[in-house]
């Protein structure tokens, strides 16, 4: 059965400090990846996505993401936090017609 | 350009009763999607419909059933709701499966049982 796994449900950073939120997964089959994003009070908004190609994937807000296969992984990363970077990040995979979530991590920034 | 709309945005049951959440998309997607988001769980996939005229379960499937009426429509029934069925609701749409696209997701259905 395929999975994903967000290893930290939570992770306090300081403004301008860099940030990696992790995700694994599981699948016996080639899998898509995406991050999603959910501001405080708000739906789910695509942040970045790997279908094929380069494995390193970019947001235009500075997000990217790195598609390993090897370790099964697409971790997030930020090189420099703003306080408007404050919400929920989720992991998702698509397998055919199905698209399952990780657990989430709620990232939140120190001044 | 409404995308994925859900109705209603909230609603109170009590133990028992039964309702219907309704999702309407018109960007003319195949597949549509429900999930329930509860704190620390992340989304979590109920049912799904790969296209028009299919449904399959998801993740946690139990005490739901939904109906794809058309393209554009996807229901999400609870014939008897119970408080662990309290939760938030998000509605989702993506294009075919061999296009392998993102979800787009509606604003919520912020659902409580009593």
């Amino acid at each position: 059965a395929q999975s994903v796994t967000q290893l930290d449900s939570q992770v306090p950073v300081f403004e301008e400090a860099p940030v990696e939120l992790r995700c694994n997964y599981s699948s016996s089959v080639s899998v898509y990846l995406f991050w999603y994003v959910q501001y405080p009070n708000q739906g789910l908004q695509l942040l970045l996505k790997y279908l094929s190609g380069s494995t390193l994937v970019e947001s235009i807000n500075g997000f990217e993401a790195e598609f390993n296969k090897s370790q099964t992984s697409f971790h997030l990363r930020k090189p420099s936090v703003h306080i408007s970077d404050t919400a929920e990040y989720f992991c998702a995979v698509r397998i055919a017609s199905k698209i399952i979530f990780g657990s989430g991590t709620r990232l939140s920034i120190r001044p | 350009n409404a995308g994925v709309t859900q109705t209603p945005k909230f609603q109170v049951l009590k133990t028992g009763q039964s309702m219907t959440l309704q999702c309407a998309q018109d960007m003319n997607h195949n597949s549509m999607y429900w999930y329930r988001q509860d704190p620390g769980m992340g989304l979590r996939l109920i049912y799904y419909s790969a296209s028009e005229g299919t449904t399959d379960k998801g993740e946690v499937p139990n005490g739901y059933n939904v109906s794809r009426l058309n393209k554009r429509e996807f229901s999400l029934r609870l014939e008897s709701a119970a408080p662990s069925q309290t939760s938030v609701y998000f509605c989702a749409s993506s294009e075919a499966p061999l296009l392998n696209t993102e979800a787009f997701f509606g604003q919520g259905t912020r659902l409580t049982v009593v």
